[in-house]
């Protein structure tokens, strides 16, 4: 069973570029959360989807940030217009659901340097 | 806004030492999970706790959910150098919303 996919795993961008960011969930997994993890800070939550809908995007930055979950294919986290402090580790995971244990599992990361 | 505080942050000790890593935080959590992080890599599910007072063990590791299900914590019992890494704590929202809160993790070394 292959686990949650992401890529690239490094993405180099200079100012005023777009980055794109993809994630694969779980073999039978419907449920894609997005984190954030700056240098020497902890996971941020920044969205929750479910197929085709966004149900959380407490943790998203107004501007320049939107994701996606297509009915097919991944999901896709897009960063418009990026500045250097959007330099980050950004992660994805997946769940079967959202209730109970909650369990979710992660991606390797994309790691994201703005130049 | 819900947080958890981890502590310590860091933690150096010699192989064969027992230590505990604590999670807490004044609010309730519907569950509990505990990850390790390797550098460069995404966290690795350790274990998930559900029930306030649950208790569970993964070989040398001792994993506690406290009884009001607001506070958690791990013990490594005879740490090894292979056990070296950052230890995440992540509880879920008692609304249910499908995020998770992390704590600010603890870096692990066990020297041999």
């Amino acid at each position: 069973n292959a686990g949650v996919m992401q890529n690239p795993r490094h993405l180099v961008r200079r100012r005023g570029q777009e980055a794109r960011l993809r994630c694969s969930p779980m073999k039978g997994h419907s449920h894609v959360y997005w984190y954030r993890q700056l240098p020497e800070e902890g996971l941020k939550f920044m969205v929750y989807l479910q197929k085709e809908n966004i149900i959380d995007e407490s943790g998203m930055p107004k501007e320049r940030f939107s994701a996606e979950f297509p009915k097919e294919g991944p999901s896709i986290l897009r960063i418009q217009q990026v500045v250097r402090g959007d330099s980050a580790a950004y992660f994805c995971a997946s769940s079967r659901v959202r209730t109970g244990g909650n369990e979710q599992f992660f991606g390797p990361g994309t790691r994201l340097t703005v130049l | 806004t819900q947080l958890l505080e981890q502590s310590p942050q860091f933690l150096s000790i010699q192989e064969g030492e027992n230590l505990t890593v604590y999670c807490n935080s004044s609010s309730v959590f519907s569950s509990l999970q505990w990850y390790r992080q390797e550098p460069g890599e995404g966290p690795v599910l350790l274990v998930t706790v559900v029930t306030g007072g649950e208790v569970k063990k993964l070989k040398r590791l001792t994993f506690q959910f406290g009884d009001a299900r607001k506070d958690s914590s791990l013990h490594i019992t005879a740490a090894q150098p292979g056990d070296t890494g950052l230890y995440l704590c992540a509880g879920a929202s008692s609304s249910n919303t499908g995020k998770l809160i992390f704590g600010q993790g603890t870096t692990l070394q066990v020297k041999p």
